[in-house]
């Protein structure tokens, strides 16, 4: 009940393009859902969050979608860049963190 | 800093030996974390501290791995007798408080020869 199953492992999109990725949880206690980008070589870092009261949360080209009902939360990349290659975590968090596997995403040129 | 700082960035030793890492949290961060990460997969969470309150130790793999922090300041994680399978990027996050959002260092890439 503490999974989060992230979804897919990798990803590879056309510059322009949108990337989704999506994540599902089963607690319902989660009350926190951040994502996270990762470069290369650096640490995980926050790149947007929302909270189980907003369907939708919207900053720049990066968007994260949430529907309580079905426990399902997913963030989409508008005009995905080839700069925007990085690997992406989902979490949920309650008191703490629990992390989704990860997707690599490629966005070619 | 402003950050979350890691040293070394970098450490390679000896099958055998032991090696200590150190993490500098963000000021006035209560909260603290150690997580390992092997080459292309995810977060695996080793240990968290949250103030003056007892360790959550549930993810240190065997006891051959310890932690531990001084009040709300510096963290070190300490391997004893590394073997192969140590080999990994440890990283260190900070959180204004417990279920907040986590700002991550660098790590330190640790290589077990």
């Amino acid at each position: 009940q503490q999974q989060v199953k992230q979804s897919p492992q990798s990803l590879i999109v056309q510059k322009g393009g949108i990337s989704i990725i999506n994540c599902a949880y089963e607690n319902t206690a989660f009350d926190y859902f951040p994502w996270y980008q990762q470069f290369p070589g650096k640490g995980p870092a926050l790149l947007i969050a929302i909270r189980p009261d907003v369907s939708e949360k919207k900053e720049g080209r990066f968007t994260i979608s949430f529907n309580k009902s079905a426990k399902q939360f997913s963030l989409h990349i508008m005009d995905s860049q080839p700069g925007d290659s990085a690997t992406y975590f989902c979490a949920a968090s309650n008191y703490q963190l629990i992390w989704g596997a990860g997707t690599k995403l490629i966005i070619k040129p | 800093g402003a950050g979350v700082s890691q040293s070394p960035s970098n450490k390679v030793t000896e099958k055998g030996k032991d090696v200590e890492l150190r993490c500098d949290p963000i000021s006035g961060h209560t909260a603290l974390y150690w997580y390992r990460q092997r080459l292309g997969q995810g977060l695996e969470f080793l240990i968290y501290f949250q103030g003056n309150s007892a360790p959550d130790k549930s993810g240190l793999p065997s006891d051959r791995f310890s932690a531990e922090r001084t009040g709300e300041s510096v963290s070190t994680l300490t391997i004893q007798r590394t073997q192969q399978e140590d080999s990994a990027v440890y990283l260190c996050a900070s959180s204004p408080r417990q279920g907040s959002a986590q700002h991550f260092g660098d790590g330190t890439r640790l290589s077990i020869l």
